[in-house]
């Protein structure tokens, strides 16, 4: 099965950068989701990781290192909008359905 | 238009009954999805389907049934709401091509007096 760990709410500066982290234990590996969820809103897709590394996405970038079970997801330049929880997930099985973790609250303040 | 959309939005019934909750999606994807979320749990999936033909169980299936009507209808079902189905319900659907990227309808609030 899947365990997945996150922050539950972090709190930063408009301007700045922010590193949400996320440690997963999983019995196979096929990928590291990422989602963006706005108050009362539905997610939205952010980054699948498979290999190790960071991979970048304009403001947003996200990294992953499967030997330690370990991904983050670092967002620079804050801005006001980006006040959302993020999703970490890990797919079920042998399928690209994602386990969701609990989400990081992430307020940005000016 | 949305690409993906719930019936109702919103909903307010009372326990025993039974209640449907539709997601139309007009991206031409054959995977759907209906999953649920709760303060401080989460999202957690309650059925899928690949294809018209295919239909299996999630995480927490226990209490719901769904029906995939044609490649772009996914209806879920409560044949007998109970208060802790109080929730907000949310279809996705994703496609052959990128199966990894969900795209999630606006969601439905559902309460259970």
């Amino acid at each position: 099965g899947q365990n997945i760990d996150q922050p539950t709410e972090m709190t930063a500066t408009e301007g700045a950068i922010v590193q949400i982290n996320c440690t997963y234990q999983t019995s196979g590996f096929n990928g590291l989701f990422w989602y963006q969820q706005h108050a009362g809103e539905a997610p939205t897709f952010l980054s699948y990781n498979v290999l190790d590394g960071l991979e970048e996405k304009g403001r947003f970038s996200s990294f992953l290192s499967r030997s330690k079970g370990y991904s983050y997801l670092l967002l620079k330049e804050l801005q006001m909008k980006d006040s959302a929880s993020y999703l970490c997930a890990v797919p079920s099985g042998g399928s690209y359905i994602p386990t969701f973790g609990r989400g990081t609250s992430l307020i940005v303040h000016p | 238009d949305a690409d993906v959309t719930q019936t109702p939005r919103n909903r307010i019934t009372k326990t025993g009954k039974r209640i449907m909750l539709e997601c139309s999606q007009t991206k031409g994807h054959d995977r759907m999805y209906w999953y649920r979320q709760d303060p401080g749990l989460g999202l957690r999936l309650i059925y899928y389907s690949f294809d018209v033909k295919d239909i299996n169980k999630g995480e927490i299936s226990d209490g719901y049934s769904v029906s995939r009507q044609a490649q772009a209808k996914f209806s879920l079902s409560l044949e007998s709401a109970i208060p802790n189905q109080t929730a907000l319900y949310f279809c996705a659907t994703s496609g052959s091509i990128s199966p990894y990227e969900q795209y999630f309808g606006p969601g439905t609030r559902l309460t259970v007096t």
